[in-house]
């Protein structure tokens, strides 16, 4: 029940196209969802996130879409570039305070921008 | 910008040795954690440090692992015996505050150390 789900692994896409990576969770609890960009050799850094309040965030060319009946949020990269080449994970977190701000990953998507 | 440093940014140890991972938190920054991601996989949590002392712990996070503070700007990992399965990169992380209720949640990594059992 802990677990979140991501998809594609894996992503190819032309610059200037969109990528999309899907992510789907079970455990209701969940309050926040957060996206996180890797680059090779880095720490995951925070790209942007959500809470289940609103169905959409938007910054810049990244959007997030929440679904909350069915349990899945996914983002979007507009106007790919090569520079957004990286691996994303999806995460949530949640529930009472006592759970020590555990961020729960998905499986990562590694994304590759073509010029 | 303040940042996350770890130290070493990569050690070799042999099985059975005892192994300190280093971290420095962003100074204003009162929750601590650890996560690891084994080669290829995903990023998995370990333990949250608050007010000088645990707050969850995963399953992972076991009698071989310890965290501690020693004084008012590390943070470190120890491994006391470690395993073969315990080579991956190990990430420290700070947050100002509480990520599902308050804006300040947002956890900042470092770059990692990358641990080898060999």
């Amino acid at each position: 029940q802990q677990q979140v789900k991501q998809s594609p692994q894996s992503l190819i896409v032309q610059k200037g196209g969109i990528s999309i990576i899907n992510c789907a969770y079970e455990n209701t609890a969940f309050d926040y969802f957060p996206w996180y960009q890797q680059f090779p050799g880095k720490g995951p850094a925070l790209l942007i996130a959500i809470r289940p309040d609103v169905s959409e965030k938007k910054e810049g060319r990244f959007t997030i879409s929440f679904n909350k009946s069915a349990k899945q949020f996914s983002l979007h990269i507009m106007d790919s570039q090569p520079g957004d080449s990286a691996t994303y994970f999806c995460a949530a977190n949640g529930g009472a305070e006592a759970a020590g701000n555990k961020l729960t990953f998905g499986g990562g998507t590694r994304v590759l921008v073509k010029p | 910008e303040p940042e996350v440093t770890q130290t070493p940014s990569h050690q070799v140890t042999q099985m059975g040795q005892e192994v300190i991972l280093r971290c420095v938190p962003i100074s204003n920054h009162l929750y601590f954690y650890w996560y690891r991601q084994i080669l290829g996989q995903k990023v998995e949590f370990l333990v949250s440090f608050y007010n000088n002392e645990i707050s969850e712990k995963s399953e992972i996070f076991d009698d071989q692992f310890s965290v501690e503070r020693p004084d008012g700007s590390n943070f470190t990992l120890k491994i006391r015996s470690t395993k073969l399965e315990d080579s991956a990169m190990y990430f420290c992380a700070s947050s100002e505050g509480f990520g599902s209720v308050a804006n300040t949640g947002e956890l900042f990594f470092g770059e990692g150390s990358r641990l080898t059992v060999l």
